[in-house]
């Protein structure tokens, strides 16, 4: 079965720093694209950030650009979201996903958020 | 790209035919996905690339669309589907979801 666990979430003041993290099993990371969406309370999906297969691409919405740092470590089978300068507008529960793909042009791929984990909550506040 | 769907809320009974559009600002071919969100638990994709089912999803479940407008259809509404929906679109590298659409009980 496909999973995908999170961690690291927690209580933050303005201005630190936290390290998620996304545990994947049941598919063959090194071939999946993934994704963090984010939800605050209260509000909607909000796509964060993406990471190619190989991690040689990555992806930020406009409001994490230079903040948060997505990365992936493929023999660990564990992504990463490094988020820094943290505000409370950050204040979320974050989720990991597995992209599928589903089109290609050229290096962009046309994809959907196939497996979900279950979320980690982050909350910036003094 | 900004995505924009109507309506924000709506309340519907069991039994009942719902429909719930989604407009982008730019073309995006059939790069349109739909997913599930209830509380306390992650999204869930129901339709993806426009119309395409995901597998084990059921029928009363249905997408179309191109371009810029597509719709997602709730046949026969079941008490299972009192959730909120989201249609998300990954035609651009800087992937973008909708403000969401809230089914509620009548």
């Amino acid at each position: 079965e496909e999973q995908l666990l999170e961690s690291g979430g927690g209580l933050v003041q303005p201005g630190g720093s936290l390290r998620l993290s996304c545990a994947a099993s049941g598919f063959i990371f090194d071939t999946s694209g993934m994704s963090w969406v984010r939800q605050a309370p209260g509000m909607g999906l909000e796509w964060v950030s993406a990471i190619s297969a190989s991690g040689e691409h990555t992806y930020y919405t406009d409001s994490v650009k230079g903040l948060f740092t997505v990365s992936r470590d493929n023999p660990k089978n564990t992504m990463y979201l490094q988020m820094n300068s943290l505000r409370a507008e950050d204040t979320a529960t974050y989720y990991c996903a597995r992209n599928i793909v589903v089109g290609r042009s050229g290096i962009h791929r046309y994809y959907y958020m196939a497996v979900w984990g279950h979320g980690t909550t982050v909350t910036v506040s003094s | 790209i900004q995505l924009t769907q109507s309506p924000s809320s709506l309340s519907a009974s069991v039994g009942d035919n719902v429909t719930i559009t989604c407009r982008t600002s730019l073309n995006i071919n059939r790069y349109l996905n739909w997913y599930q969100k209830k509380p306390g638990t992650p999204p869930k994709v129901l339709i993806f690339a426009t119309s395409t089912l995901k597998s084990g999803v059921p029928s009363r479940f249905s997408g179309s669309g191109s371009g810029t407008d597509f719709t997602l259809t709730i046949t026969d509404l079941q008490p299972e589907d009192f959730a909120t929906y989201y249609c998300q679109q990954t035609s651009s590298s800087l992937v973008t979801f909708g403000q969401g659409s809230k089914v509620e009980i009548k």
